[in-house]
């Protein structure tokens, strides 16, 4: 079966870069979607197929996918990003996949 | 405008069937491509994708959970139903529903989700 490790935790200075990763076994070859989750709320999408935004996602979020790491990073962090967010790909096996989360705090 | 609302028991007793119903509006599972899904997170942890409903009746399901699982079209044309048998405590979460396609492979829309215990 399909896993995708991130990590549990990504802490980040109001103003600054976050990067969150994703990590599967020749991830860059999936299409790699990404989530964010804040407390009681449903998962929104944030960015689709590696690196588009939704309408209504703003530009300092981006996405990248190469080699066995995708990345959501996350410019000019504001409190409002303060979440959970999850990276997701479909594969031919294992299906819809999610990753276990991150929790991104803003300092 | 999409939107979709799931429904169903807040608290079921171990081993019982769960019935949840997803409500959707603004598409329609009769066009072409169109999908319906049900994800859920138990209390402080991961999503888990659960089960998926093609607008051709095509049905998906979680390897893990297969044999458990039964995904259908509902009685009105803008709803789907999921069962989950022989309810365990772990199956305690929220569960949502959440639009997708045949080319997506990805949930644009999601229910805001409904929080379903698994107690005697």
């Amino acid at each position: 079966s399909y896993e995708l490790t991130q990590p549990l935790s990504v802490s980040v200075a109001l103003g600054q870069t976050a990067k969150i990763t994703c990590g599967g076994d020749n991830i860059g070859s999936n299409n790699v979607h990404w989530y964010q989750q804040k407390p009681g709320q449903a998962p929104v999408l944030v960015i689709y197929r590696d690196k588009y935004r939704p309408s209504g996602i703003p530009e300092r979020l981006s996405g990248s996918n190469s080699g066995n790491t995708a990345t959501l990073t996350i410019s000019r962090a504001q409190a409002g990003d303060d979440a959970d967010y999850y990276c997701q790909v479909w594969d031919s096996s294992t299906l819809w996949v999610f990753g276990g989360g991150t929790k991104l705090t803003v300092l | 405008q999409i939107t979709l609302k799931e429904s169903g028991p807040m608290l079921v007793k171990p081993a019982q069937t769960l019935t949840l119903t997803c409500t959707f509006s603004g598409f329609s599972l009769s066009t072409s491509g169109m999908a319906v899904a049900w994800i859920r997170q138990p209390p402080g942890k991961a999503l888990e994708w659960l089960a998926l409903i093609y607008w051709d009746d095509d049905k998906r399901y979680s390897p893990s959970l297969g044999s458990r699982l039964t995904i259908t079209k509902g009685t009105s044309k803008n709803q789907v139903v999921l069962r989950l048998t022989n309810l365990d405590p772990v199956d305690t979460a929220t569960y949502y529903c959440a639009s997708d396609t045949t080319t997506r492979k990805y949930f644009d829309y999601w229910g805001q989700g409904v929080r379903v215990t698994v107690s005697s």
